[in-house]
């Protein structure tokens, strides 16, 4: 089926680990995103990349790396996973910025 | 910077009852709104949207309606169902910056 598919769907990291979050679509869309949802924090962008080749810092960069390695992909790497990182991370497209966004099904990444 | 203040739930209604969940936005620009929603488990889904003052969003018997001047978006729906809990989230779009700004989502329970 067409839509976004994000990988793992679920980790388990330790303290200092480092991994990398899997992103790709399907739908040719220009721009993608990555969110981490917390609870009673709603969603908070991370990274986006806004056409191949640009990345951009969201809210809450710090501690993550992105690279847009192509059209369909979009990576968001932990380079020292810390407790705090613990969350529900997605990854979303869209055709162009004033559209509607396609979410994958998230990754549960907990960190201990 | 933008903002989206939704109303706060949880939401517990009877099936067949009337919903309403609040959405007011900050924005600079002339935003589009947008109404997502996030069943247990699974990534957000584009429910409806609007893109221009005084336009009506519907889809799967909700509806919004773009209000420029309170600067609004509620989403509403005549007839709840069980299959209708969920998490919902109001979100604009800037046209500016290109990326959305999420509230911090309604938790609404239906019971039979």
């Amino acid at each position: 089926n067409a839509g976004v598919t994000q990988t793992p769907k679920f980790q388990v990291l330790k303290t200092g680990q480092s991994m990398t979050l899997q992103c790709a679509q399907d739908m040719n869309h220009n721009s993608m995103y990555w969110y981490r949802q917390d609870p009673g924090m709603g969603l908070r962008l991370i990274y986006y990349s806004a056409s191949e080749g640009t990345t951009d810092k969201g809210e809450v960069p710090n501690g993550y790396n992105v690279s847009r390695l192509n059209k369909r992909e979009f990576s968001l790497r932990l380079e020292s996973a810390a407790p705090s990182q613990t969350s529900v991370y997605f990854c979303a497209s869209s055709r162009e910025g004033m559209g509607g966004y396609t979410f994958g099904s998230g990754t549960r990444l907990t960190v201990v | 910077g933008d903002s989206v203040t939704q109303m706060e739930g949880p939401v517990t209604l009877s099936e067949e009852a009337f919903l309403t969940i609040n959405c007011t936005y900050t924005a600079t620009g002339y935003p589009s709104l947008f109404w997502y929603v996030q069943y247990p488990g699974e990534g957000l889904q584009l429910l409806l949207k609007a893109t221009k003052a005084d336009d009506k969003g519907s889809n799967k018997g909700f509806e919004a309606t773009y209000r420029k001047e309170t600067t609004s978006f509620h989403l509403e729906k005549g007839s709840v169902q069980v299959s209708d809990s969920a998490v919902y989230f109001c979100a604009i779009v800037n046209t500016n910056a290109g990326k959305s700004t999420f509230g911090d989502g309604t938790t609404l329970t239906v019971k039979p």
